[in-house]
């Protein structure tokens, strides 16, 4: 079975930091992504990525960056922090183009 | 970006009874998912369709791709309380740039025992 793991399933930060998400898969996927899930809007693209050191901005980039250094690894970073990203950010990886995507647990931001 | 047109946004239903949801959009796609999401955890992919007119099954859930790929139905027959959760579809195109899934914005289902 496609894993992709996030690294926390909680986090509590404070209004200006540095936050640092991240995400694994073990299935070799070329493509991941990033989501952040807020009620009543559905699911967002972030940013996404379709091979080692690419990045495509998605529908709500601002305020947010990545990383992917190794093929398995995708992290989201929020440069310095703010309520309004106060969400759920889900991490997804596919094979290819068609193929749908798997996604990780999730992780529950909370910035105070 | 683009969203996708799913209905109902929320049902109700007795045990037992059987369910059904569905997407439209105005362009097409290629490829129709059907996830479910469980409260705090992340969507759960179900189905996966590939062509137009398929129908497939997994379990009691049986999905199907539209004629003209603009459309989706899930199907859940014989609830159970376990059903219960967010029902997502999902509509990812073929080519170049079409990396990405166009999302609904869900079903909420909840089932009486």
């Amino acid at each position: 079975d496609v894993k992709v793991t996030q690294s926390s399933r909680y986090l509590v930060k404070r209004t200006g930091e540095k936050v640092f998400l991240e995400c694994v898969q073990d299935m070799d996927h070329e493509n991941m992504f990033w989501y952040r899930q807020d009620p009543g809007l559905g699911l967002r693209l972030i940013y996404f990525s379709y091979d080692v050191k690419m990045k495509e901005k998605g529908d709500i980039p601002e305020g947010y960056s990545v990383s992917r250094e190794k093929k398995e690894r995708f992290s989201l970073i929020l440069e310095s922090a703010s309520t309004n990203q106060t969400s759920m950010y889900l991490c997804a990886s596919s094979v290819g183009q068609g193929f749908g995507a798997f996604f990780g647990q999730g992780t529950r931001l909370t910035v105070v | 970006g683009q969203q996708l047109n799913q209905s109902p946004q929320s049902m109700f239903i007795q045990e037992g009874e059987d369910v059904s949801m569905n997407c439209t959009s105005s362009s097409i796609f290629n490829t129709w998912l059907w996830y479910k999401q469980d409260p705090g955890e992340g969507p759960v992919l179900l189905i996966a369709l590939y062509k137009a007119g398929e129908l497939t099954s997994n379990g009691r859930l049986t999905a199907q791709f539209g004629i003209t790929r603009k459309d989706s139905f899930l199907n859940i027959s014989a609830s159970i309380p376990s059903d219960v959760g967010i029902y997502f579809c999902a509509g990812q195109r073929t080519g170049a740039g079409s990396y990405q899934l166009t999302f609904g914005k869900g079903t909420k289902l909840s089932v009486i025992p």
